[in-house]
């Protein structure tokens, strides 16, 4: 099985901050990654696939990068609504299964 | 606009079972696959399983295989989850997820979500 590690687990920044988030998959995984952001009690929301597209209506200050078994998410300027928990998520194995990481929760410092 | 609405959620004694339902509108529900991904209480996300849009395959976590079934009725625009054999380790939101796009390379992408339903396992 892929796994998915995220670091770091946790991050504190202001707004206006650049923040990045990183994705390591366990072997290659091409470009088959995907990004999510989840506010608390709510559904997770698709920023990110193909490891760099940008998901339509998805603010441009959210980038993506990376391939084999390293990625990147980057938020250029922190803003007051990025404040969630970031998920990365592999898609090369699938079928027959997907992986999620663990996740990176986005703190106000 | 693509609206997906889970029901069917509640508190279920170990060893039970629970039918939940995602009712799907705003969209063509049988041209897309469909994914049920779990999330237990201040944990992360989890897949559970996968459906094709015509139903002709489906594939499942090996936490849950054997014990869920995926299933869909494309007539009434309807994905389900069936899960038996309920344990304390399944209590989680469960979460429907489209598929973002028509093709197979689209599967491990899910574009839209819905608000989720809470199952809780215990006696």
């Amino acid at each position: 099985d892929i796994q998915m590690t995220q670091s770091p687990s946790s991050v504190s920044a202001s707004v206006g901050d650049r923040v990045t988030i990183t994705c390591r998959a366990s072997q290659g995984i091409s470009s088959w990654l995907a990004w999510y952001q989840q506010k608390p009690g709510k559904a997770p929301k698709l920023l990110i696939y193909a490891a760099s597209s940008l998901q339509s209506g998805v603010p441009s200050r959210f980038s993506g990068s990376g391939s084999g078994t390293d990625f990147t998410l980057t938020i250029s300027s922190l803003q007051p609504e990025d404040f969630a928990t970031y998920y990365c998520q592999q898609a090369n194995s699938f079928p027959p299964a997907l992986t999620f990481g663990g996740g990176t929760k986005v703190e106000i410092k | 606009q693509v609206q997906l609405v889970e029901s069917g959620g509640g508190v279920v004694q170990p060893g039970g079972s629970l039918r939940l339902s995602c009712a799907a509108s705003g969209f063509t529900f049988s041209s897309y696959g469909m994914h049920w991904v779990r999330q237990a209480p201040g944990k992360g996300l989890e897949w559970v399983a996968f459906i094709r849009y015509d139903g002709s395959n489906k594939y499942y976590a090996d936490s849950v295989k054997g014990r869920f079934t995926i299933s869909r009725d494309n007539s009434k625009n309807t994905l389900y989850l069936q899960m038996n054999s309920l344990r304390a380790e399944d209590t989680a939101v469960y979460y429907c997820a489209k598929v973002a796009g028509y093709s197979s390379s689209w599967y491990g992408v899910l574009g839209h979500w819905g608000q989720g339903t809470l199952v809780t396992v215990s006696s």
